[in-house]
């Protein structure tokens, strides 16, 4: 299975801040690489798909990038709903596997 | 508009068959290219793939289960199934399931979870 290593694991920071999560994979992922923010009632929320693409209704504060096996999700400006648990996703092998997750703190 | 919505039994017991079922609506799953994921999250710990049914009724099981899994799906009512053999304490979490589409291989819409226990 394709280890994903999330750092880090947790992250204060403030609203209006620039913020970002990596995410590295254990072996080459050819850019499917998906981002999900969990709020703590447990909702999941889809954000990005294979590697850059917004999904509909994300705000464009948020953006990923990466190749190979690093990749990153970067929050331009913290808002209040931001947050959350993140959590990176591959799709390039079976079994798709998840990150540990990173929780962005209010500091 | 897309939703799921996760049911099931609540609390087992050791070695029981855990029955789970999602219900949809907003999207069929005879459409090319939409399958139904179930992904796991323990308490506190992070998201664990267990298996995929796709409109074609391919499926798809983590082999670290595969054993222990049975995906099904019933296409005119809108629902899939998963079930679990021989559960014990370790499959004590909450059970999502999710719209994969294939077009984005992500998984596009989640239903809110549902929590099972396993105690004896």
């Amino acid at each position: 299975d394709i280890q994903m290593t999330q750092t880090p694991s947790s992250m204060p920071a403030s609203l209006g801040e620039r913020v970002t999560i990596s995410c590295r994979a254990s072996q080459g992922i050819s850019n499917y690489l998906n981002w999900y923010q969990q709020k703590p009632d447990g909702t999941i929320k889809p954000l990005i798909y294979y590697t850059s693409n917004l999904q509909s209704g994300v705000p464009s504060r948020f953006s990923g990038s990466g190749s190979g096996t690093d990749y990153s999700l970067t929050i331009s400006s913290l808002e209040p709903e931001d947050f959350a648990m993140y959590y990176c996703q591959q799709y390039d092998s079976s079994p798709n596997t998840f990150g540990a997750g990173t929780k962005l703190e209010l500091k | 508009q897309v939703t799921l919505k996760e049911s099931g039994t609540g609390i087992l017991q050791p070695s029981q068959a855990l029955s789970l079922t999602c219900s949809f609506s907003g999207f069929s799953l005879s459409t090319t290219g939409i399958c139904v994921s179930w992904i796991r999250q323990p308490s506190g710990k992070g998201l664990e793939w267990l298996a995929d049914i796709c409109w074609d009724d391919g499926k798809g099981y983590n082999p670290s289960l595969k054993n222990r899994l049975s995906i099904s799906k019933d296409t005119s009512n809108n629902q899939a199934f998963l079930k679990i053999t021989s559960v014990d304490t370790a499959d004590t979490a909450t059970y999502y399931c999710a719209r994969l589409n294939i077009g984005t291989t992500d998984f596009d819409y989640w239903g809110q979870g549902v929590m099972v226990t396993v105690s004896s």
